[in-house]
């Protein structure tokens, strides 16, 4: 697509079930990132793939988050047992290459809202 | 570790009016600076980039100078125009650091630019 797509746009659950979100990123992007922005905070890195290489999870606050990406393309991130203080938007992007290390221009996508009640 | 502190916000300005963001930073090794853009609604976008000292970014009226004496990479713009209003994000990557696979962010500046 033209842009880095995600869904849904907006998710409302329940304390203790378990969410899923995905990211379609832009066609031909090799590294992808998700990232978290809480109400009136920045944005905290959760996880980073590039490639068939090993994912970079330092940025995942707990064993209840996960994420994957399949083919090298589009890719999920979970959130297990939800709790009150994941409420926060989910933010993927994407770049070609490693935005940082090459200067790469990372791109984003609206993000996910999530809210747990 | 590496980190950005961003001028706290919310920033409110009268159309025409001169804005400043103030940005700084710290970091290990030699980053690439960034200023992102929210507009309401919307995802992230970059607004413009320097990957060296010295380097100005430049787009749509805004400008940033990669301050290595500093530490800064301040956002300017001469004359504000209501579709400004939006939140700006200073972000870093730092090429020789752990954080060269993605971005560190400062926590984003809220700017309403009223008619």
């Amino acid at each position: 697509g033209a842009g880095v797509s995600q869904s849904p746009s907006n998710k409302v659950t329940e304390k203790g079930k378990d969410v899923e979100l995905r990211c379609d990123p832009i066609s031909g992007h090799t590294a992808l990132y998700w990232y978290r922005q809480s109400l009136g905070q920045g944005l905290e890195f959760l996880i980073y793939f590039q490639g068939n290489s090993a994912p970079d999870k330092s940025g995942l606050p707990s064993d209840r988050f996960s994420a994957e990406r399949t083919g090298g393309s589009v890719s999920t991130l979970t959130i297990q047992r939800t709790q009150q203080e994941d409420s926060a938007v989910y933010l993927c992007a994407s770049s070609l290459g490693s935005g940082g290390r090459s200067g790469n221009t990372i791109y984003f996508g609206e993000g996910s809202w999530l809210t747990v009640v | 570790g590496d980190s950005v502190t961003q001028m706290e916000g919310p920033v409110t300005l009268s159309e025409e009016a001169f804005l400043t963001i103030n940005c700084t930073y710290t970091a290990t090794g030699y980053p690439s600076l960034f200023w992102y853009v929210q507009y309401p609604g919307e995802g992230l976008q970059l607004l413009l980039k320097a990957t060296k000292a010295d380097d100005k970014g430049s787009n749509k009226g805004f400008e940033a100078t990669y301050r290595k004496e500093t530490t800064s990479f301040h956002l300017e713009k001469g004359s504000v125009q209501v579709s400004d209003s939006a939140v700006y994000f200073c972000a870093l990557s730092d090429r020789r650091s752990g954080s060269a696979r993605q971005l560190t962010f400062g926590s984003g500046t809220q700017l309403t630019v009223l008619p």
